[in-house]
């Protein structure tokens, strides 16, 4: 049982370049969400997915785009990078929305 | 808008003492969920405790417990007999819905 799993670990992006983060949950969760953490602003929500084949916008959703594949994963696309998307993404899910959150590990990206 | 306010950036405690978190929320919402997550250096965030705001006793997990005023919006963290693996970054976070909104974290140091 690996909870929640985010790929890459780790990515070093130039301006203008496009990527996708890849987020998976093996605990049959309904809700999954993206965040951005940037130092001293805490944890902002970026896109959630309250149920298989749904998805809405956060706090912070410009310059993303979502898919929720399945049940299982949540993938967040940067179409074309910019130094301000520079930050630690983390991928969360949730059995039920408010409920308890889980986390992945986290991806730390870095746009030049 | 919803916010959570964490009023102290950092905070120091004697090993085997005891240390309280402060968290403060605006709301709006009569029915809602409030947490405790702990993030130490490895960067993975850990749920330490959760409210259940139509709950008038407040939650208590271990040597962490928390003191929930409603009609105060007030959320505070008590650590009891602190321990060196207590060190990390703490953040409130409260959820009225489908939404997740966390503070800015608390970074609590643990003296030997």
């Amino acid at each position: 049982n690996a909870g929640v799993t985010q790929t890459p670990k780790f990515q070093v992006l130039k301006t203008g370049q496009s990527m996708t983060l890849q987020c998976a949950q093996d605990m049959n969760h309904n809700s999954m969400y993206w965040y951005r953490q940037d130092p001293g602003m805490g944890l902002r929500l970026i896109y959630y997915s309250a149920s298989e084949g749904t998805t809405d916008k956060g706090e912070v959703p410009n310059g993303y785009n979502v898919s929720r594949l399945n049940k299982r994963e949540f993938s967040l696309r940067l179409e074309s990078a910019a130094p301000s998307q520079t930050s630690v993404y983390f991928c969360a899910s949730s059995l039920l929305r408010r409920e308890t959150q889980y986390f992945g590990p986290g991806t730390r990206l870095l746009v030049l | 808008a919803q916010t959570v306010t964490q009023s102290q950036p950092e905070m120091s405690v004697q090993e085997a003492e005891t240390v309280t978190l402060s968290c403060t929320y605006d709301t709006s919402e009569s029915d809602y969920y409030l947490f405790w997550y702990k993030q130490p250096p490895s960067r993975q965030m850990i749920l330490v405790i959760r409210q259940e705001a139509y709950k008038q006793q407040n939650a208590t997990e271990n040597r962490f417990s928390v003191n929930f005023q409603k009609a105060a919006k007030s959320f505070s963290l008590k650590i009891s007999d602190s321990q060196l693996g207590d060190a990390a970054m703490y953040f409130c976070a409260y959820s009225p819905g489908n939404q997740f909104y966390f503070g800015t974290g608390t970074s609590l140091t643990v003296i030997p």
